[in-house]
């Protein structure tokens, strides 16, 4: 977990506001990814990006947005929060070849109130 | 004890005993599959991985076995430990660097 770290760890916050996660890793992977965990239900992709000027919907987009500052920085925004927002956020990164091993952060846990 | 066949959410076996964790996958045509790990409060970590052109790899005490034919995957754990207690992830690579997961199997190593 610590060659990708998150931050907030905990983040409560009411519907209608701005929240922005962070994810920065210390591997020097090219590909980053965001997803999102419900209780019950696998992770399900929300964003990823293969390079800095490279952004691709995942199968949840909808109601975020990403940024991809630099090879090492991705984060992610909910630009309005709302209550079924609320979830485990995890960043992973990936390598460049044929491995397609994805490693993750330790997660982000946000309560929309 | 041992669970094969289905898919099951939750499985409680004895210490010291062997685990199996049973996974179907949905796309045959997926070429390589991984099996996490994920503990209370922190994120998946990364287990054993295989290609689909192996029926079978080992790592530390853990084994996966991949069935093509049926799209059935498993992950066996001998001598399972408490530290073993977990909520284990299949995964699947469906597209390019893109991976589909399972719903998870809890893990619960009685004493």
């Amino acid at each position: 977990d610590a060659d990708v770290t998150q931050t907030p760890r905990n983040r409560i916050t009411k519907t209608g506001k701005r929240i922005m996660l962070e994810c920065s890793q210390t591997k020097g992977h090219d590909r980053m990814y965001w997803y999102r965990q419900d209780p019950g239900l696998g992770l399900r992709l929300i964003y990823y990006s293969f390079d800095v000027k490279d952004i691709n919907k995942g199968e949840i987009s909808d109601g975020y947005s990403v940024s991809r500052q630099a090879q090492a920085k991705f984060s992610l925004s909910l630009e309005s929060a709302i209550p079924n927002q609320t979830a485990l956020y995890f960043c992973a990164i990936g390598g460049r070849g044929a491995a397609d091993t994805q490693y993750f952060g330790p997660g982000t846990r946000l309560t929309v109130l | 004890g041992e669970n094969v066949g289905l898919h099951l959410p939750t499985l409680s076996v004895q210490e010291g005993d062997n685990s199996i964790i049973n996974c179907a996958y949905s796309n045959s045509a997926s070429d390589y599959f991984i099996w996490y790990k994920q503990e209370s409060g922190k994120g998946p970590q990364f287990i054993i991985d295989i290609r689909s052109n192996m029926d079978k790899r080992q790592g530390q005490r853990v084994t996966v076995l991949l069935n093509k034919t049926v799209k059935h995957l498993s992950l066996q754990i001998a001598a399972t430990q408490p530290g073993d207690s977990a909520v284990y992830f299949c995964a699947e690579k469906t597209g390019d660097y893109k991976l589909s997961f399972g719903a998870g199997t809890t893990v619960t190593v009685r004493a």
